[in-house]
C-alpha cells in the first residue's frame, strides 16, 4: 500500500526565515511525486511534479527536490503570503493504481 | 481559462436526505476525479473517470454513494441517504492525462445534521 508521511505537521516561521518541509513516501514504483498548496476554503493548487531521484524544480521562493525515499520543499526567505497548507502526493507506475495518495500536509504560517 | 467548477459551494441538509454534488471539469481534460477531505483522513480518492467511463471506484465508501459522468463536461456525486459521518469537503479534479497534474475545484463543504 502506498504511504506518504509529511513533517512537520505545522511550522511557524518569521518572514525571511528559510526552512524545509519533508515528504517521506513508500510506493512500489514511483511514477510521479506532486506538491500542492492549499489555502483555507480552497482546493489544492498544483505547484510541482517530480519524476526521478535527483530532480529539482523551482518556482519563486520554492524549490522541490526528490530522492528515492523522500522529497523536500525548500522555502527561501518566505513571506506572509506563503502561509498555507502544503500537500505532497505520490502516483504509482502500476497501471492499475493511477490514483494519487496524499499526505496529511504541513500547515505553514509565516509571520511578518 | 476557467478552472474546475463545483456546485454548490456549501450544502447543509438533514440526515436521510439525498445530496447531489456537481462538477464541470476543465475543457479537454480526459480524466475526472472525486475526492473527500476530512481532518481525520485527509484527502481520499473516491472514484475517477476516463473519457466519461468509471475506472476505479474502490474508494467509494458504500452503496449510498454513486457517481456519474453523462458527458465530458459534467459529473455528479450523489449520496442517498445521507448520514452525519458524510460531512466533509468534497473536491472534484481533472487532468489532461492520468500522469499529468490534477487541477482541483474549490470544493463543496457538506454538512449533514
Amino acid at each position: 500500500e502506498d504511504q506518504v508521511t509529511q513533517s512537520p505537521e505545522a511550522l511557524r516561521l518569521q518572514e525571511g526565515e528559510s526552512s524545509s518541509l519533508n515528504c517521506s513516501y513508500t510506493v512500489s514504483g514511483l511514477r510521479g511525486l506532486f506538491w500542492y498548496r492549499q489555502d483555507p476554503g480552497k482546493g489544492p493548487e498544483f505547484l510541482f511534479t517530480l519524476y526521478s531521484a535527483g530532480e529539482e524544480k523551482e518556482k519563486e521562493r520554492l524549490k522541490a527536490t526528490l530522492t528515492k525515499k523522500e522529497s523536500f520543499l525548500h522555502i527561501t526567505a518566505p513571506k506572509p503570503e506563503d502561509s498555507a497548507t502544503y500537500l505532497c502526493a505520490v502516483q504509482a507506475r502500476d497501471t492499475g493504481r493511477r490514483a494519487l495518495t496524499f499526505g496529511s500536509g504541513t500547515r505553514l504560517q509565516v509571520q511578518p | 481559462d476557467a478552472g474546475v467548477i463545483q456546485s454548490p459551494r456549501h450544502e447543509v441538509t438533514e440526515m436521510g436526505q439525498e445530496v447531489t454534488l456537481r462538477c464541470k471539469p476543465i475543457s479537454g481534460h480526459d480524466y475526472l476525479f472525486w475526492y473527500r477531505q476530512t481532518m481525520m483522513r485527509g484527502l481520499e480518492l473516491l472514484i475517477y473517470f476516463n473519457n466519461n467511463v468509471p475506472i476505479d471506484d474502490s474508494g467509494m465508501p458504500e452503496d449510498r454513494f454513486s457517481a456519474k459522468m453523462p458527458n465530458a463536461s459534467f459529473s455528479t456525486l450523489k449520496i442517498q441517504p445521507s448520514e452525519p459521518r458524510d460531512s466533509a469537503v468534497y473536491f472534484c479534479a481533472s487532468s489532461l492525462r492520468v500522469d499529468q497534474p490534477q487541477h482541483f475545484g474549490d470544493g463543496t463543504r457538506l454538512s449533514i445534521l
